[in-house]
């Protein structure tokens, strides 16, 4: 079966920095999506992996590593209106997204 | 950029009437859409694939007949919840391909409550 794995709740301090994981087994790879969702909004497009390696975007980074079904979102300098659901999701062969439940970050000042 | 609206972006109904949620591509061709919908605290399910002019493809344990997917042009889908009932209350939302398989972009959802 396909399965996307990361924690449920994080927890961090404002101007800190924090990393979500995600770990992925689907059939077949064709990119891994993180997404941004506010409570109550959709979600919003944050980077798109495909090839091994980090992605970075002003504070926020994205790595994958495809051999070991692994990638982390990285965001340095925390601010509050970082706190949201962080969703990880990968394109399977069929072009279709799985999703991963989300990972609540709580920001703390 | 890519813009999807969705229309309502709020609806209360009582149970039995049926609701229609409306997906629009406003500056691209939407060649296919995608309906997703999320319960509180939960991930996003994907409920159904539409492609323009064709059959939408519903996931596994999604009625095909309590949910009727319309994607009569290439700007327009429309989710119908027909008999709704409390338990369908949830968060619905729609995405849309522009043909590029990697990108999606999502309308900013549609609250439904069924009293």
């Amino acid at each position: 079966g396909q399965n996307i794995d990361q924690p449920t709740e994080m927890t961090a301090t404002e101007g800190a920095i924090v990393q979500i994981n995600c770990t992925y087994q689907t059939s077949g790879f064709n990119g891994l999506f993180w997404y941004q969702q506010h409570a109550g909004e959709a979600p919003t497009f944050l980077s798109y992996n495909v090839l091994d390696g980090l992605e970075e975007k002003g504070r926020f980074s994205s790595f994958l590593s495809r051999s070991k079904g692994y990638s982390y979102l990285l965001l340095k300098e925390l601010q509050m209106k970082d706190s949201a659901s962080y969703l990880c999701a990968v394109m399977d062969s069929n072009y279709q997204l799985i999703w991963g439940a989300g990972t609540k970050l709580i920001i703390k000042p | 950029g890519a813009v999807v609206s969705q229309h309502p972006s709020w609806v209360i109904c009582k149970s039995g009437t049926s609701v229609k949620i409306e997906c629009r591509s406003l500056d691209f061709q939407a060649t296919t859409m995608f309906w997703y919908r999320q319960f509180p605290k939960q991930s996003l399910m994907l409920m159904a694939t539409s492609n323009e002019g064709s059959k939408a493809t519903y996931e596994q344990g999604v009625e095909k007949d309590k949910f009727l997917i319309n994607h009569a042009s290439l700007t327009l889908s429309t989710l119908t919840v027909t008999s709704a009932h409390p338990e369908d209350s949830s968060f619905y939302i729609c995405s849309a391909r522009d043909g590029e398989p990697y990108e999606q972009y999502f309308g900013p959802g549609t609250r439904l409550t069924v009293t």
